[in-house]
């Protein structure tokens, strides 16, 4: 079955750090470019990061740049999310989602996402 | 923050047609493909449209999307209960080096 699973989710105190995985299955991992996508409590989505299907190139939008580190491992068939400096409004659901495209960019879009794993950040 | 704005809500009936609009600038829809992502409660999103007006294999033909402009817009028809849902567009944005933008999300509701 073609999915991507997330974990690592949790209650962390603000400041603190954690590491989000997705275990992607039934596709060739190597092949696409990823996606971290997150959602507030009762909010919209806000995009987050990407990385290219060889890990060259990344992307993190500026409420996480110097943060959060996206990489992955293509061996593991695993997407990786590092957050450190965690603030209260980094509280959300973090979802991953596979690219159409080998290269992030103007050309991919979403077409698999996972269910995605819940980051509290409180005291 | 968002830069395509939709409406917050929209309703229909069973059986009517209920339009989303979806409204950006020349540096995003403008210029780029926009697509659409459905988001059943308690659920994580589905692309429902991509590059304008394609649907991938398994979405009715119910749900058709198209673009003018600055513009676009979703398109339900044949409302179905199963179609209440969160909806958002989205697109690449040339701005700042570029990266990816969506809407701020359209509940529909089924009357």
């Amino acid at each position: 079955e073609v999915q991507l699973v997330e974990s690592g989710g949790g209650l962390v105190q603000p400041g603190g750090s954690l590491r989000l995985s997705c275990a992607a299955s039934g596709f060739t991992f190597s092949s696409y470019a990823m996606h971290w996508v997150r959602q507030a409590p009762g909010k919209g989505l806000e995009y987050v990061s990407a990385i290219s299907s060889n890990g060259g190139s990344t992307y993190y939008a500026n409420s996480v740049k110097g943060r959060f580190t996206i990489s992955r491992d293509n061996s593991k068939n695993t997407l990786y999310l590092q957050m450190g400096s965690l603030r209260a409004e980094d509280m959300a659901v973090y979802y991953c989602a596979r690219d159409y495209d080998p290269n992030w960019g103007v050309y991919g879009y979403f077409d698999l996402w996972g269910r995605g794993t819940l980051v509290t950040v409180s005291s | 923050q968002s830069v395509l704005t939709q409406p917050p809500s929209a309703s229909g009936t069973p059986g009517q047609r209920v339009t989303i609009s979806c409204s950006g600038s020349s540096s995003n829809i403008g210029s780029n493909y926009v697509y659409w992502y459905q988001q059943l409660p308690g659920t994580a999103p589905k692309l429902l449209i991509y590059r304008n007006n394609q649907r991938p294999s398994g979405v009715p033909d119910r749900f058709s999307g198209s673009k003018s402009g600055t513009s676009a817009s979703l398109a339900i028809s044949g409302l179905r209960s199963e179609d209440e849902a969160d909806y958002y567009c989205a697109a690449w944005d040339d701005s700042l080096s570029g990266h990816y933008v969506f809407g701020t999300g359209t509940k529909v509701t089924v009357l």
